[in-house]
């Protein structure tokens, strides 16, 4: 079955400056790669999502790239916000399976 | 809110008791999804329901017993549960199931506790 990587568990980083989330997959079949946001008490909130016919996608201060040769693909937050304080979840989906398959997460703190 | 609701949000129970959750979706699905969240552990599929068929059974013990009625309605029904089963329960939904790569909305989940 399909194994999926994240890295790394923690992330600390000041306010305003950027962060990076990165997660690898084991399925070369995978199409569909979703990052989810997940607050305290809330379940996981989907934030972005590429999909396999694209490299990257933006969405004003959050980016996705999809290397596909390399089984590899990253969140990229610019401008961070202490609201962007969170555990974020990279998944992949696809190669037949009719769910996700998530990674461990990674729990972003924004220092102020 | 993401039109995806789950009651009970908490859920005390002993091992030999049993008890139902249930998740109900607003959004004109027409699959709906378990997952099943432990601490430092990735979230992991349960089961899957496409248009109220199972479609698919991730190895999950008999003694969690899911029910899906129709597409807006999902239960999961526990019986004689262990300790380790203690985690957070989310249910999900999305258009299609996932092979067609719809987005998937997740409810608040249910925590809980095996005494």
């Amino acid at each position: 079955g399909e194994n999926v990587e994240q890295h790394p568990s923690t992330l600390s980083v000041q306010e305003g400056d950027s962060a990076v989330i990165k997660c690898t997959y084991s399925d070369s079949a995978s199409n569909y790669f979703p990052w989810y946001k997940q607050e305290l008490g809330k379940g996981p909130q989907l934030i972005i999502d590429i999909r396999s016919n694209v490299g990257e996608k933006k969405d004003q201060r959050i980016a996705v790239t999809l290397n596909k040769t390399a089984k590899h693909f990253s969140l990229h937050i610019t401008e961070t916000q202490p609201e962007d304080s969170a555990v974020y979840f990279c998944a992949v989906a696809g190669g037949g399976a009719d769910g996700l398959t998530f990674g461990k997460g990674t729990h972003l703190i924004i220092q102020p | 809110e993401t039109g995806v609701t789950q009651t009970p949000r908490h859920l005390v129970m002993g091992m030999t008791n049993k008890k139902s959750l249930k998740c109900e979706q607003h959004l004109g699905h027409n699959a709906m999804y378990w997952y099943k969240q432990s601490a430092k552990k990735p979230l992991e599929l349960m089961f899957v329901y496409n248009f109220k068929e199972q479609t698919e059974n991730n190895s999950v013990p008999s003694r969690f017993s899911p029910e899906c009625p129709n597409s807006s309605h999902l239960f999961l029904h526990l019986h004689t549960l262990q300790p380790e089963d203690s985690a957070l329960y989310l249910c999900a939904s999305s258009q299609y199931k996932l092979a067609g790569n719809n987005e998937q909305f997740f409810g608040p989940g249910t925590r809980l506790t095996v005494l």
